[in-house]
């Protein structure tokens, strides 16, 4: 069964670059079926999408954070991987990885990785 | 970007009732909509895809539907297990967004 792991630090300190990777097991991340996404949900609020990584390497992110983010991916190893410069508060949030189906969605998800930015 | 509309944004209904819950895109998505169930301290969950597509293992109680841009997802007998937070998603363009969520709570 398909499983996906977040790590990473949980606390960065502002102005800082946040970096997590996802480690996907049970399955291949090479398929022209899927996308490998990072979503985010800053405490008590919604869920946004941060961006996506095809398996051919081709990324899609939100404009709201586009200037920020980087979004990479390691095939061989079954990793991609977020990084998410200039932080501040605003970006505390639990972080999510997930993979996306072509025309179906989010059908798997990691369990959630809580990330804090403070000094 | 499009952005997609939930309503309400509390429910408060009792067990063993049928509940609807409503989804607005602002412009056409055709039907490359999902709905996500999320509980207190958990990821979210996939329940229906392509708007009206239960995802596996999604009980039969939970059921989707579409009219233009208005979407629907609903409940046909409120579950104990079914009180939490439901969101919208657009997958038709970039970026992918996400409705603000409805909260199905006991009444």
């Amino acid at each position: 069964q398909l499983q996906l792991q977040e790590s990473g630090p949980g606390l960065v300190k502002p102005s800082q670059t946040l970096s997590l990777t996802c480690t996907v097991s049970g399955g291949s991340m090479s398929s022209s079926d899927y996308y490998w996404a990072w979503i985010r949900q800053p405490p008590g609020k919604g869920l946004e999408w941060i961006g996506s990584i095809f398996y051919d390497g081709r990324t899609f992110y939100n404009p709201s954070l586009k200037s920020r983010v980087t979004i990479s991916a390691d095939m061989s190893k079954s990793q991609f991987s977020l990084k998410l410069s200039s932080v501040t508060a605003a970006d505390t949030a639990i972080y999510y990885c997930a993979r996306h189906v072509y025309a179906i969605g989010l059908d798997h998800w990691g369990q959630g990785t809580r990330v804090t930015v403070s000094s | 970007e499009i952005v997609m509309t939930q309503s309400p944004a509390t429910l408060s209904v009792s067990p063993g009732e049928r509940v609807t819950l409503s989804c607005w895109a602002s412009q056409s998505i055709t039907t490359n909509l999902a709905w996500y169930q999320q509980k207190p301290g958990q990821a979210p969950r996939l329940l229906i895809y392509d708007a009206s597509s239960r995802a596996t293992g999604i009980p039969a109680r939970f059921s989707g539907s579409e009219s233009g841009t208005e979407f629907t997802l609903t409940i046909s007998r409120l579950q104990s297990d079914d009180f939490a937070v439901y969101y919208c998603q657009q997958y038709n363009n970039w970026p992918w967004t996400f409705g603000q969520g409805t909260k199905v709570e006991i009444k």
